[in-house]
């Protein structure tokens, strides 16, 4: 089991560029999230999709999108980067709907600066 | 929208002394659940405590529960270098509908444990 894998590790973009986020669970989980971190703020939640077919925004939305491709993928877009979206963005999933009474296992992070 | 808050902030140790972090949060909550982060690596979820429990062990991991003060402690006994990392603690956060809410992370304890 490769748990919850992201690509890419790294990425650098220029402001305007846009690029997609992937993330994949092999563990058959129900629900699945995005989230950042950036320094001193802890991680926020982007997007999250509670099951496969719906996606929902989180505490940070603005200038991303997501798709919840198949139950196992679940991608993040930035349409039009702008520099503070430099931050890791870490994907995870669930098996429960989006509830705190189940633990969630995450991906190894994207680590993205837009200059 | 946090809920949980750890302190202290940062904590330094030597090699097998115990290790305290607290989280205290501001409303009621269903579950409290402790990550860990190592460097430049996604979370790991450690241990989850229910509203209804006041303690539970994990290995060399102790969490504690008081919800009359809104308060957890995460204690880590016999510290070894390798527990050098970030611990987080999670709790409901916005309600999602159909009983099931967000989790919701804090800042995170910085751990280091000198050899």
């Amino acid at each position: 089991n490769a748990g919850v894998t992201q690509t890419p590790k790294f990425q650098v973009l220029k402001t305007g560029q846009s690029m997609t986020l992937q993330c994949a669970q092999d563990m058959n989980h129900n629900s699945m999230y995005w989230y950042r971190q950036d320094p001193g703020m802890g991680l926020r939640l982007i997007y999250y999709s509670a099951s496969e077919g719906t996606t929902d925004k989180g505490e940070v939305p603005n200038g991303y999108n997501v798709s919840r491709l198949n139950k196992r993928e679940f991608s993040l877009r930035l349409e039009s980067a702008a520099p503070s979206q430099t931050s890791v963005y870490f994907c995870a999933s669930s098996e429960g709907v989006g509830d705190s009474s189940y633990e969630q296992y995450f991906g190894p992070g994207t680590r993205l600066t837009v200059t | 929208s946090q809920q949980g808050e750890e302190d202290p902030q940062a904590l330094s140790i030597q090699e097998g002394e115990n290790a305290t972090m607290n989280c205290s949060y501001k409303t009621s909550i269903n579950n409290l659940q402790w990550y860990r982060q190592n460097s430049g690596r996604g979370l790991v979820h450690l241990i989850l405590i229910r509203s209804n429990e006041r303690e539970k062990h994990s290995g060399r991991l102790r969490v504690t529960l008081d919800t009359s003060k809104k308060s957890s402690s995460l204690l880590i006994t016999a510290s070894r270098a390798a527990d050098t990392a970030s611990y987080f603690c999670a709790t409901d956060g916005p309600y999602l509908g159909a009983g099931s809410y967000q989790l919701t992370f804090g800042k995170g304890t910085k751990l280091s444990v000198i050899p």
